[in-house]
Parts: structure tokens; sequence; C-alpha cells
């Protein structure tokens, strides 16, 4: 069972489509990161939030962590095929012990 | 900078044999931590090492130990394989541990036991 559970798994979508996926978990972390993996390569930090309900803007990503520290979500507007990858979150407890979800596989059609 | 470089790449391994993966990471980073990926079950944390001393491990067998050298390169190992070890394997490196400053991944080892 995945302690991060990331919605939805696969997503398909449009260049220049809105879209967010989720990062949900019963346990409260004290940050989260959301990670970029592309095919052959290891995973890219994108971002690390640490206050409840902050919100990060990276370009067109708009990360935001839940208010209890146990959730959040990765808006991406107007995607792009170089948005395409696999997403990432991962959560960090009390030492550096990170967990990771399974991740959503996004992909942008030209 | 040199980015964390992962020896070997592809790997292919018979069943009940043990193999060493190889990481070294980002110059002056301390902390080195593994990661198993499986289309299944996603990165699974095996273990991170900090100045020569494993400071974390996650819920992984006996049979997956690690160990740190001086100049913070880092090797993991698998004895007895097992099918269901076949996974990608992925080391990150920081400088004091991944919850607090930036991790960078290396490419990955990718290991099939047939």
């Amino acid at each position: 069972t995945q302690l991060l559970e990331q919605s939805p798994q696969f997503l398909s979508i449009q260049e220049g489509e809105n879209l967010t996926v989720y990062c949900n978990s019963s346990s409260v972390f004290s940050s989260l990161q959301w990670y970029r993996q592309e095919p052959g390569e290891g995973p890219v930090l994108l971002v690390t939030v640490v206050t409840g309900g902050e919100v990060k803007k990276l370009k067109r990503l708009t990360f935001q962590f839940g208010d209890a520290r146990k959730d959040s979500s990765l808006h991406i507007t107007a995607a792009q095929p170089g948005d395409t990858g696999l997403y990432l979150c991962a959560g960090a407890y009390n030492n550096n012990d990170m967990r990771f979800g399974a991740g959503t596989r996004l992909t942008v059609k030209p | 900078k040199a980015g964390v470089t992962q020896t070997p790449r592809y790997l292919i391994k018979t069943r009940g044999q043990q193999v060493t993966l190889s990481c070294s990471p980002i110059s002056g980073h301390r902390s080195v931590s593994w990661y198993q990926q499986t289309p299944g079950q996603g990165l699974q944390f095996l273990f991170e090492y900090f100045s020569e001393t494993q400071r974390n491990k996650g819920n992984f067998p006996g049979r997956f130990s690690g160990r740190q050298f001086s100049n913070s390169r880092s090797e993991m190992n698998v004895s007895t394989l097992e099918l269901g070890d076949s996974a990608l394997y992925l080391c990150a490196s920081s400088l004091w541990g991944q919850k607090n400053t930036e991790a960078f991944f290396g490419q990955g080892t990718r290991l099939t036991v047939v």
C-alpha cells in the first residue's frame, strides 16, 4: 500500500489544455517535494513545499501544499509536449526517509 | 560540475547471484540515498548514508545492504538475487539529506534478474 496516493495514474491531453494532478496521504509531512522523471533518466526536483497552505509557482506550474500538510496538488497551465513525463511527489517524515508516490504519467500531444 | 554517476547502467544477473551497484555523488555532497523503482510499486526507499554511516533504512530484507566510503561514493549490494529484484535502482545525492537540501538523482542502474 502506497503511503502517498497520486491521481490520476495516467493522463493524456492535448497541447494547450490545463491539468491538475494530486498527491494525497493520511500522514502529515514536514515537507513535500515534486519531481519529474523522463524515460531513461532519474527524477529531477521541481519544487519543495514546507508550510501548510503554501503555493509556489514555477512558470506554468503551480504547486499547492494542503493546510494540514497531508496533500498537495500540481496544476499545469497551457500544457506543452515538453511537459510529458512521470510526475512524482515525495513526502519527508521527521528524518531523511523520503516516501514517494507511484506517480502520474502525463502525455501531452502536439 | 559533474552530476551523479551510477555504474553500471545495465546489468543482467541470474537468480541466486549477488550484485554490487555503485554511485558517485556530486562533489561535496555527503548524503546518498538509494531507491528501487518498479512499475508496480513506484520508488521505494532502500537506505540513506551520510558520512559513511547508514542514517535511515527502508523496509527491505537483509539481502539488500550498502556502504559509503570516505569520498562519499556509495555501493549497494544485493545477495541471493530473486526475480522480483528486477528494477531500476536509483541513487540520490544531496549536501545534508534529501529532506532539507536539493537532491540530484543519477540515471540509475537497470537490473534484470533471469
